[in-house]
């Protein structure tokens, strides 16, 4: 079975400070780890993922996370944060392995919400 | 290179009424997943298709089913509609167990 938890349903930050969205992530097989952004009235755009090689990933538009096994963790980060982050962000999980292999389980999401 | 499609865009059905929600995945890909994203929730697993059968399934009950084409497009169905079915249906193509790219959804109103 898998779960993941985003911390904090709204984040808010200034214009050019940093962004740190949290997600913990339970796995009973070895995980591959993804975040999606959805802009209002859209699908979901991939970030960046996670798939068992470099534990830091870096993804489009600025953004990278750090995979760490020991605290189960895949926080999501951008040094500065534009306007244009503003929106909704999920963290999901797949296996890398059995059943769960290819099936996405998302977290209830991060509304980033950038001031100027 | 189009992307994935869905259609259609919004739809208003009644309580008991049957729905069909259509995709066409990227192309290049054969595997069709599709989601369930209730308002202020993440979304949730309904089904996956490849190769014209049904590969995994969500906690859905058997209301909802689908169909691959194929040309690798799929369709959801959805019998006996209740207001919780009220969601945006999010349809999302893969080459095979990889990384899968969004459509922009159907949204279902059910009154």
């Amino acid at each position: 079975a898998q779960s993941v938890t985003q911390l904090g349903s709204h984040v808010s930050v200034s214009e050019g400070a940093l962004v740190l969205l949290r997600c913990n992530y339970s796995s009973s097989v070895p995980p591959y780890l993804f975040w999606y952004v959805q802009y209002p009235n859209q699908g979901l755009q991939l970030l960046l993922k996670y798939t068992s090689a470099a534990t830091l990933v870096k993804g489009i538009n600025g953004f990278e996370a750090e995979f760490k096994k020991s605290e189960t963790s895949f926080h999501l980060t951008k040094p500065s944060a534009h306007m244009s982050d503003a929106a909704e962000y999920f963290c999901a999980v797949s296996g890398a392995g059995g059943t769960s292999y290819g099936k996405l389980t998302f977290g209830q999401g991060t509304i980033l919400t950038v001031h100027p | 290179d189009a992307g994935v499609t869905q259609s259609p865009t919004h739809l208003i059905k009644t309580r008991g009424q049957q729905v069909t929600l259509r995709c066409s995945p990227k192309s290049g890909h054969d595997t069709v997943s599709w989601y369930q994203q209730a308002l202020g929730q993440g979304p949730q697993f309904i089904f996956q298709y490849y190769e014209e059968e049904e590969r995994q399934r969500g906690n859905f009950p058997d209301r909802f089913s689908g169909h691959q084409f194929p040309n690798y497009s799929s369709e959801l169905n959805v019998n006996a509609l209740l207001l919780g079915d009220s969601a945006l249906y999010l349809c999302a193509s893969s080459p095979g167990y990889n990384e899968q790219f969004f459509g922009p959804g159907t949204r279902l109103t059910v009154l």
